[in-house]
């Protein structure tokens, strides 16, 4: 069956502007959650949606913004870009449901911000 | 405060065996994973444990010792397509939000 799929796979911005990023989910997965990826900071948690919401949010600031549509599709947007949110994002998703699960990656975006 | 400490680099010889060391302090406890991520490409799972015990799956095996916040991954007969990063993660509520350590470079030589 298909992975997860996520787009676009690589992008470049310039501050200021905002992005806006996708994910498809592994067909019948519930859970998508997003993770920023750098090479000092290893991947770090953004947030997790369950059937379109979200119930856990990492410690990014309010630019940091997603959403779950009704067939899981899932979406995250950066405003006001930063030199900093040059990043990996990854996308994962997961059949569980209250328990953790293993998680499945996108290959992810690749965000240069100029 | 939170934190996941793994050695940064390590390096082995083809048919080795290496032991990845993890220890954790979080805020919560659901289990603990072991993701593999070869450059440019996504992690993939390797185990799951969240029952203090060894956990062995073909040539890699996995350990957690809750009350020492330890963990190791091993891996054994090491094969050239074994060198990636290995990422140790603790499901710290068990909603899929996973903390992550900065992963541990392996290399391995001929």
């Amino acid at each position: 069956k298909a992975g997860v799929t996520q787009t676009p796979r690589y992008l470049i911005k310039t501050r200021g502007q905002q992005v806006t990023l996708s994910c498809s989910p592994i067909s019948g997965h519930r859970s998508v959650s997003w993770y920023q990826q750098t090479p000092g900071q290893g991947l770090q948690f953004l947030f997790e949606y369950f059937s379109e919401t979200q119930r856990n949010k990492g410690n990014f600031p309010g630019r940091f913004s997603g959403r779950q549509f009704s067939n899981s599709r899932s979406e995250m947007n950066v405003s006001t870009l930063e030199l900093g949110d040059s990043a990996l994002y990854l996308c994962a998703s997961s059949l569980a449901g209250d328990r953790g699960g293993e998680l499945f990656f996108g290959e992810g975006s690749r965000l240069t911000v100029l | 405060g939170q934190n996941i400490d793994q050695p940064t680099e390590m390096t082995a010889t083809e048919g080795a065996i290496v032991q990845i060391n993890c220890t954790y302090q979080t805020s919560g406890f659901n289990g603990l994973f072991w993701y593999q991520q070869h450059a440019g490409e996504a992690p993939t799972f390797l185990s799951y444990n969240v029952l203090d015990g060894l956990e062995e799956k073909g040539r890699f095996s996995s350990f957690l010792s809750r009350s020492k916040g330890y963990s190791y991954l091993l891996l054994k007969e090491l094969q050239m397509k074994d060198s990636a990063s290995y990422l140790c993660a603790v499901d710290q509520t068990g909603a899929n939000n996973l903390f992550f350590g900065t992963g541990t470079r392996l290399t391995v030589i001929p």
